[in-house]
């Protein structure tokens, strides 16, 4: 069974525009990962955030994380068609020695040029 | 370099066959993953070996089995095929598989079961 929820599960905007995902997860984590995967293709790491840290940014994203409402978003800015792709949160849990990764259903990001 | 390889990239089997997918990790890469993604869903954990042993393991039944060689190569069978078994099968490779290390996937085996 998946660790977690996202939402919303499709999302579609318009080149430029900022695009909001949010993760939901169940259990105590020692960090939470986000993925990028096109279509038919294997998962990209984009960026780890520890369960320690609040916020993190990368380029064009940004993660926050509050352990308290186990939850976090990503935040991508000034969209480009080339970010189309299905993107998933994935939690690592300390007792799993970052071995086991559990995903959650991913949001469809659709940008139009 | 090069990253996490699979192989084969696409396999069509029927009920009740076995299959075996391989998996060639980053170079210095000690620890390998398995995960299954049905479509439309996020991917699930199956495996981890790291330094040939069995670090972890999900929920799947035992047709499901795996094994890491000298090289940190993998191999992942699964026997007796069932149509649910259509998937497409990830392998994920990082240094050391420890805590807040990102893993590196390959593209994938895409299994269709008919």
């Amino acid at each position: 069974s998946q660790q977690g929820e996202e939402d919303p599960q499709a999302l579609s905007i318009q080149e430029g525009e900022n695009a909001t995902m949010n993760c939901s997860y169940k259990t105590s984590i020692n960090n939470l990962q986000w993925y990028r995967q096109n279509s038919g293709r294997g998962l990209v790491h984009l960026i780890l955030i520890r369960s320690n840290e609040r916020e993190k940014h990368s380029g064009r994203l940004r993660v926050t994380l509050d352990t308290s409402k186990k939850s976090s978003s990503l935040l991508i800015t000034a969209s480009r068609a080339a970010d189309t792709a299905s993107y998933f949160c994935a939690t690592s849990a300390r007792e799993n020695q970052g071995g086991k990764l559990i995903f959650g259903q991913g949001t469809e990001l659709s940008v139009k040029p | 370099d090069a990253g996490v390889t699979q192989s084969p990239t696409h396999l069509i089997k029927t009920r009740g066959q076995h299959v075996t997918l391989r998996c060639s990790p980053i170079s210095g890469h000690k620890s390998v993953s398995w995960y299954q993604q049905v479509l439309g869903q996020g991917p699930q954990f199956i495996f981890q070996y790291y330094e040939k042993e069995e670090r972890g393991r999900g929920n799947f039944p035992d047709r499901f089995s795996a094994r890491q060689f000298p090289n940190y190569s993998s191999e992942l069978n699964v026997n007796a095929l069932l149509l649910g078994d259509s998937a497409l099968y990830l392998c994920a490779s990082s240094y050391l598989g420890h805590l807040n290390q990102p893993q590196h996937f390959g593209d994938g085996t895409r299994l269709s079961i008919l």
